[in-house]
C-alpha cells in the first residue's frame, strides 16, 4: 500500500543552521505531496505542497522539491530559528482518494 | 474567519464506554475528515464525510462511526472504548475535492 517514510528524529540544531528532513514515499501513480508542521499542543498546519514532478513548494523559508525519479520530497531550510521547533510530517494524497497518508513525523528542536 | 474548531479539547473515559467528538469546519468548507494520531505517530485516516455521507473509510473497525449535519459540522463516535483508542483525534476540513485539508487543534482522548 501507499506509505511515507521520514528520517528518524529527534533532530537538534543550533539557530541559523541548515535543515534537511528526508522524506521518501511509495505510491502508484502521481500523488500530491505535502509537509505539515505541528507546534506543541496544536493541530497540524500545512507548510507547503507540490502536486506534480519537479514542482517546488515553498513557504516561510522552507522548500521541498517533488522528485519522481527518487520518490522523494525532502524538506530544507537555509537558516532555522528557535520558533521553527516543532514536529514535521510528510504526507501524500493520491488522485481519486480523499485521505492523506502521513509519515511518523520528525521532531525538530532549535537551540539559541 | 474562524478555522476548524473541535470540542471538547480533552476527555477521559473508561474502557467499554462510548464517546462523541465534535467538529465544525472552516467557513465555506463542506467536507470533513477525521484522523487518529497516537502518541509519537503520524495521523491515521479514519473516514471522510461529504454531503452527509461517508465518502471514504480507512482501516478502522465499525466501532468508529460518524455523522455529518446539514450545516457541514460532524461528529465522530467511538463505541466500546479500548485502551488503544487513547489518542489525539484530529478533524480536517476542505472544499469538495480540493487539495488542501485544514486541521483543527484536536481532541485528546484518554481511555483508562
Amino acid at each position: 500500500g501507499d506509505s511515507v517514510t521520514q528520517m528518524e528524529g529527534p533532530v537538534t540544531l543550533s539557530e541559523e543552521a541548515f535543515l534537511t528532513i528526508n522524506c521518501t514515499y511509495t505510491a502508484t501513480g502521481y500523488p500530491s505531496l505535502f509537509w505539515y508542521v505541528q507546534y506543541p499542543g496544536e493541530g497540524l498546519q500545512l507548510l507547503l505542497k507540490a502536486t506534480k514532478a519537479d514542482d517546488k513548494g515553498s513557504n516561510k523559508g522552507f522548500e521541498a522539491t517533488y522528485r519522481k525519479e527518487t520518490t522523494s520530497f525532502h524538506l530544507e531550510k537555509g537558516s532555522v530559528q528557535v520558533s521553527d521547533s516543532a514536529v514535521y510530517f510528510c504526507a501524500l494524497r493520491k488522485g481519486g482518494s480523499e485521505k492523506l497518508v502521513f509519515g511518523k513525523g520528525t521532531k525538530l528542536t532549535v537551540n539559541p | 474567519d474562524a478555522g476548524v474548531t473541535q470540542s471538547p479539547t480533552h476527555l477521559i473515559k473508561t474502557r467499554g464506554q462510548q464517546v462523541t467528538l465534535r467538529c465544525s469546519p472552516k467557513s465555506g468548507h463542506d467536507t470533513v475528515s477525521w484522523y487518529q494520531q497516537a502518541l509519537g505517530q503520524g495521523p491515521q485516516f479514519i473516514f471522510q464525510y461529504y454531503e452527509e455521507e461517508e465518502r471514504q473509510r480507512g482501516n478502522f473497525p465499525d466501532r468508529f462511526s460518524g455523522h455529518q449535519f446539514p450545516n457541514y459540522s460532524s461528529e465522530l463516535n467511538v463505541n466500546a472504548l479500548l485502551l488503544g483508542d487513547s489518542a489525539l483525534y484530529l478533524c480536517a476540513s476542505s472544499t469538495g475535492l480540493a487539495e488542501t485539508q485544514y486541521f483543527g487543534p484536536g481532541t485528546r482522548l484518554l481511555v483508562l
